[in-house]
């Protein structure tokens, strides 16, 4: 069946690059998204991508997709306390209006 | 503007309450969806609304009634819960799903909702 799949932690030292992986199961998949979210707050879309493209760049953030591998990941550059967050990936296929999530990973910045 | 509002922003209810959650966006979109989301897990899909009618609902218990007034509100009436169904509520908006579309959904903040 669809499965989405995180690695649950990451922790990197403020101003170095984080990457979170996902890795997705579906092959008919067409958007893939990016949500954070803040301790007590809502999902905020960071950035979403095409499954035709391999990569795509939003100031600090890219994306890059290997369709092959099922292989998504998220780089955030110069990471700052302020993205200390938990990461979802989520994936879409056809126009299936349920997403299907991973578990989320938590990010540490460390000053 | 991608904003979607939603209040209150806590509830605290008995479980023999009667108790409305609401969601307001002002994006055009013709989707709006409930999500339920314990802590540090991802959002559980709830109900979809498209064109102010009832598309999906995910087997959700009858304690939990949603109803779509007209395209920019959604509700969710809560009534005879449990404290398992303490969690935080979520509404979402985005476009209609058709062909070629990336229909991103837009999150509200949410309401933390505690049972006793």
């Amino acid at each position: 069946g669809e499965d989405v799949e995180q690695s649950l932690f990451l922790s990197v030292r403020e101003g170095d690059s984080s990457v979170i992986n996902c890795t997705y199961t579906d092959s008919s998949s067409t958007y893939l998204y990016w949500y954070k979210q803040e301790p007590g707050a809502g999902l905020q879309l960071l950035t979403y991508i095409f499954s035709n493209m391999d990569m795509k760049q939003d100031q600090r953030l890219t994306v890059l997709l290997n369709k092959k591998d099922k292989h998504l990941s998220l780089r955030i550059a110069d990471t700052q306390t302020g993205d200390s967050a938990i990461y979802f990936c989520a994936e879409r296929a056809g126009n299936n209006r349920k997403l299907i999530w991973g578990l989320g990973t938590s990010l540490a910045v460390n000053p | 503007d991608t904003e979607v509002t939603q209040t209150p922003k806590h509830l605290v209810m008995g479980m023999t309450n009667k108790k409305s959650l609401k969601c307001e966006q002002h994006m055009g979109h013709r989707a709006m969806y409930w999500y339920k989301q314990k802590a540090k897990k991802p959002p559980e899909l709830m109900f979809v609304y498209s064109y102010e009618k009832l598309s999906i609902n995910e087997s959700v218990p009858s304690r939990f009634s949603p109803e779509c007034p007209n395209s920019s509100l959604l509700n969710l009436h809560l009534h005879a819960l449990q404290p398992e169904d303490s969690a935080l509520y979520l509404c979402a908006s985005s476009q209609v799903a058709a062909t070629g579309g990336s229909y991103e959904q837009y999150f509200g903040p949410g309401t933390r909702l505690t049972v006793t």
